[in-house]
Formats: C-alpha cells, sequence, structure tokens
C-alpha cells in the first residue's frame, strides 16, 4: 500500500513569506502528525490531528499552525518565515491516537533564506 | 513521558549482532519502549515496541529488563543498510495521550565491513 506522501519535497522560500506543506496519510489512517528537525534540536514535535481537530501541540509560536481535512489529509502552514525555520519537516500517520507505530513520510526539506 | 539516555554512537561488524542499549530508569508502569531508526534524510522508520516482555519481529528483538529501567534492542545480523540513527521512546500509549513522541539524540550506529 501505498506510504505517507509529503509534497513538496524541496522548498525555497525568503524571510517574511509563508508556506504550506502537504501530507497525505496512508489509506485508513485517521491520526497524522508533524515534526521539525533541525541539526540543534533534533527531531521535536509540532502538531497531531485527528478526525479534523489538533489533539496535541508541541511548543512553538503561534507562526505555525495546521489544519486536518475530512478525508485526514493535512497541511501545516508556516507565516512570517524565519532563517531558523530551515528544516526537515516531516509528517506520521497512524490508524488512530491510541498508540503502536507510526509510519512517517520523507519530509519536506525548508530552507529559508 | 519517561527520559531516555542512550550512548551516542556505536560501531559494529557486518553480520554480527548490534547490541544498542537504553535506560529509562523512571519509567512509569502504563509507559511503553519504543524504537525507531532514522536513515540519513529519510523519516525515521517504526522499529518494534514493548511494555515488558521481550519482543520480537523481523526487524529485531527488544530486551526489556524485569524491574524495566533499561532495554536493549538487538539486530541479530547487522548489515551496512542498519547504519543509521536508533532513538529509544518513552511513551504512554493510549487514546486520551494522543501520539506524542519525545526523541532524544539516539544512538548513531555505523556497521562497518
Amino acid at each position: 500500500k501505498a506510504g505517507v506522501t509529503q509534497t513538496p519535497r524541496y522548498l525555497i522560500k525568503t524571510r517574511g513569506q509563508q508556506v504550506t506543506l502537504s501530507c497525505s496519510p496512508i489509506s485508513g489512517h485517521r491520526s497524522v502528525s508533524w515534526y521539525q528537525q533541525t541539526p540543534g534540536q533534533g527531531l521535536q514535535f509540532l502538531f497531531e490531528y485527528f478526525s479534523e481537530t489538533q489533539r496535541n501541540k508541541g511548543n512553538f509560536p503561534g507562526r505555525f499552525s495546521g489544519r486536518q481535512f475530512s478525508n485526514s489529509r493535512s497541511e501545516m502552514n508556516v507565516s512570517t518565515l524565519e532563517l531558523g525555520d530551515s528544516a526537515l519537516y516531516l509528517c506520521a500517520s497512524s490508524l488512530g491516537p491510541a498508540g503502536g507505530g507510526y509510519t512517517f513520510g520523507s519530509g519536506t526539506r525548508l530552507t529559508v533564506v | 513521558d519517561a527520559k531516555t539516555t542512550q550512548p551516542p554512537s556505536m560501531d559494529c561488524a557486518e553480520g554480527r549482532a548490534a547490541n544498542l542499549p537504553c535506560n529509562h530508569s523512571t519509567i512509569s508502569g502504563n509507559e511503553y519502549v519504543y524504537w525507531y531508526r532514522q536513515i540519513h534524510s529519510q523519516g525515521p522508520q517504526y522499529i518494534i515496541h514493548g511494555l515488558k516482555n521481550n519482543e520480537t519481529n523481523e526487524m529485531a528483538s527488544l530486551i526489556i529488563t524485569e524491574d524495566r529501567k533499561s532495554s536493549t534492542l538487538i539486530l541479530p545480523h547487522a548489515t551496512l543498510r542498519d547504519t543509521a540513527v536508533y532513538y529509544c521512546i518513552v511513551r504512554v500509549a493510549g487514546w486520551e495521550y494522543g501520539n506524542k513522541l519525545v526523541f532524544g539524540a539516539g544512538t548513531i550506529l555505523r556497521v562497518k565491513s
């Protein structure tokens, strides 16, 4: 079966712009989570969505937001981009929020210049 | 979620067993031990998880000590493709806790020919 699909794979944006990243979970998976990975901070949890509702949120500023659609696809948005937002953004899906193994996508590499 | 401690790096000869330790001395009774790995520039890959019994799947074995304060991930016959960062994560699984994973720095496993 198809895995978690993230688009685009690479993105270059300018400081001050905004960006939207997309994640399509595995078919049947209803929980989608987002993570940011940087060399300095490692992998950090951004937020989790289930049935179009945000269930958990990490310690990130309000410039980072997300949403989930009725088909479980999810988007995350970063407004007023800063150089420090350059990172690999990873999406993971699972059947539900009750534990078990996640499946991660390959990520979107965002570079802010 | 309980904190985990892992060695920063380990080397293993190809074809030999790789034993990756993890300390989680503050683990609670309802917390599971999860292992993920991340090969360079890819999303983390789920390996295995367990509560208190030893677990085995097609990828690896997980040995949890009786007091649950530490565990060992065993890759029985390491190959060059097992070179990756391995993350040990402790988390509570359940509907009310959601799917947030707290990643540490992990162990860089280098498999050498």
